[in-house]
């Protein structure tokens, strides 16, 4: 079975200009999130997506970053205009279903750099 | 608030067993978890346990549940250099919230 996979594995660029990240999840899994985890830290729950709805976005900096499933599989998502401190890697993860017993598997992430 | 506490490092040699503490602040917490993440990777779920169980063993690894103290560890028995990585605890009130993690450095 493939596992989640994400491009590109990294990026760097400069303050204010936009990026955007992709990820495939898991072939049938209907659930995806996008993480942020900067240096030194665990990840941050971005947005929640179920089939191509947003489940939960509420820790996602709605004046820059955006993400879509458009038809419920991969999922983009973007950060216009980039600051210092969007510098992180970029966990896509995807699971079977929205319960907290379905294992969340990782994708391995993008790492950004933004100078 | 929510927030998850780990110590940022532990070394051990190899062979010896390793303990990874955590505590956690939520008590509605469901499940409680253990991922592994290695250099340029992803994480990996290692294991996780229900919040009415105080103990859970697979293989190598043990759990231990203090919901009274809201306190998780994970303990490896006969730590491998293999298994140097960093160790994140989380807790999940509605979605997973992560500690900072435990790096943990096995010496031969």
């Amino acid at each position: 079975e493939a596992g989640v996979a994400q491009s590109p594995r990294y990026k760097i660029i400069e303050k204010r200009q936009s990026v955007a990240f992709w990820c495939n999840p898991i072939s049938g899994h209907a659930t995806l999130y996008w993480y942020q985890q900067i240096l030194g830290q665990g990840p941050k729950l971005l947005i929640q997506f179920q089939n191509n709805g947003v489940v939960d976005d509420s820790q996602l900096p709605k004046d820059r970053f955006s993400a879509e499933r458009l038809k419920g599989v991969d999922s983009t998502l973007k950060i216009q205009p980039a600051k210092l401190e969007d510098s992180a890697v970029y966990l896509c993860a995807s699971s079977i279903g929205l319960s907290l017993s379905y294992e969340q598997y990782f994708g391995p992430g993008t790492r950004l750099t933004v100078t | 608030g929510e927030d998850v506490e780990q110590s940022l490092f532990l070394s051990v040699r190899e062979g010896d067993s390793s303990v990874i503490n955590c505590t956690y602040t939520d008590s509605s917490s469901t499940y409680l978890y253990w991922y592994k993440q290695e250099p340029g990777a992803g994480l990996q779920l290692l294991t996780y346990i229900f919040s009415n169980m105080d103990m859970k063993q697979d293989q190598r690894l043990t759990v231990l549940l203090n919901k009274k103290d809201k306190h998780l560890s994970l303990r490896i028995a006969d730590t491998q250099t293999g298994d140097s990585a960093i160790y994140f605890c989380a807790e999940s009130p509605g979605n997973l919230i992560f500690g900072k993690g435990t790096k943990l450095s096995v010496k031969p």
